[in-house]
């Protein structure tokens, strides 16, 4: 079956330390996002890419990193330099271009 | 920029049909989407509008009018699991387009 996938589903991080979500798809899908969204909000763009080996920042890239090694993966690294991590992150992929994404299931970061 | 504006939230009863609507400002137009977002679930897409008018799939539609940067969901014959976050979403000008979301709207529908 043709999805997307991240896991964990919950992390817990201590303050300080940096943590990497990951991000698989087998949709064969160029274009990749990632968002948070915090409770009660919307979904904030913090990093896409369309292509292996590029990716763009989005509005609140401060303090994340991404890589693009390879199509079906998009990994986020919460830095020590993020200030408000605690949120949930959600992975996208869609055909560039398109409006159809599809997401992962989310993971919940609590930064204790 | 790009600033797509929604009500915060909604309320309806069972059987009940609802309007959300989104207004947006973009600087390029590329078309309007809807999600659904559950609970502590991920965002699923409902329906495009790339042109002027009505989309219908199944009991949901969606409107768009472009002259006045302007589109809407409608949900008919409200059911309790419809309650959820509902989100109009375009893509930003650019050659990556990259999909901005608007705030949400929560809908609550009563039984």
């Amino acid at each position: 079956d043709g999805g997307i996938t991240q896991s964990p589903k919950y992390l817990f991080r201590k303050e300080g330390q940096n943590v990497t979500l990951s991000c698989e798809q087998n949709l064969n899908h160029d274009a990749m996002y990632w968002y948070r969204q915090d409770p009660g909000q919307g979904l904030r763009l913090i990093y896409y890419s369309q292509i292996v080996n590029d990716f763009q920042k989005g509005d609140i890239a401060e303090g994340y990193s991404v890589s693009r090694e390879k199509k079906e993966s998009f990994p986020l690294t919460v830095t020590s330099a993020q200030k408000n991590p605690t949120a949930f992150y959600l992975c996208a992929s869609c055909v560039v271009g398109n409006t159809e994404a599809f997401f992962g299931q989310g993971t919940r970061l609590t930064v204790v | 920029g790009q600033s797509l504006e929604q009500p915060s939230e909604v309320t309806a009863v069972e059987g009940a049909i609802v309007q959300i609507n989104c207004t947006y400002q973009t600087s390029g137009f590329y078309g309007l989407s809807w999600y659904q977002q559950h609970d502590g679930g991920a965002p699923t897409f409902l329906s495009y509008n790339g042109l002027d008018g009505l989309e219908e799939t199944g009991r949901f539609s969606s409107f768009l009018s472009r002259s006045d940067s302007y589109g809407y969901l409608l949900l008919q014959e409200l059911q309790m699991k419809d309650s959820a976050s509902y989100f109009c979403a375009a893509p930003r000008e650019g050659s990556a387009r990259q999909l901005t979301f608007g705030s949400g709207t929560q809908l609550t529908v009563l039984p």
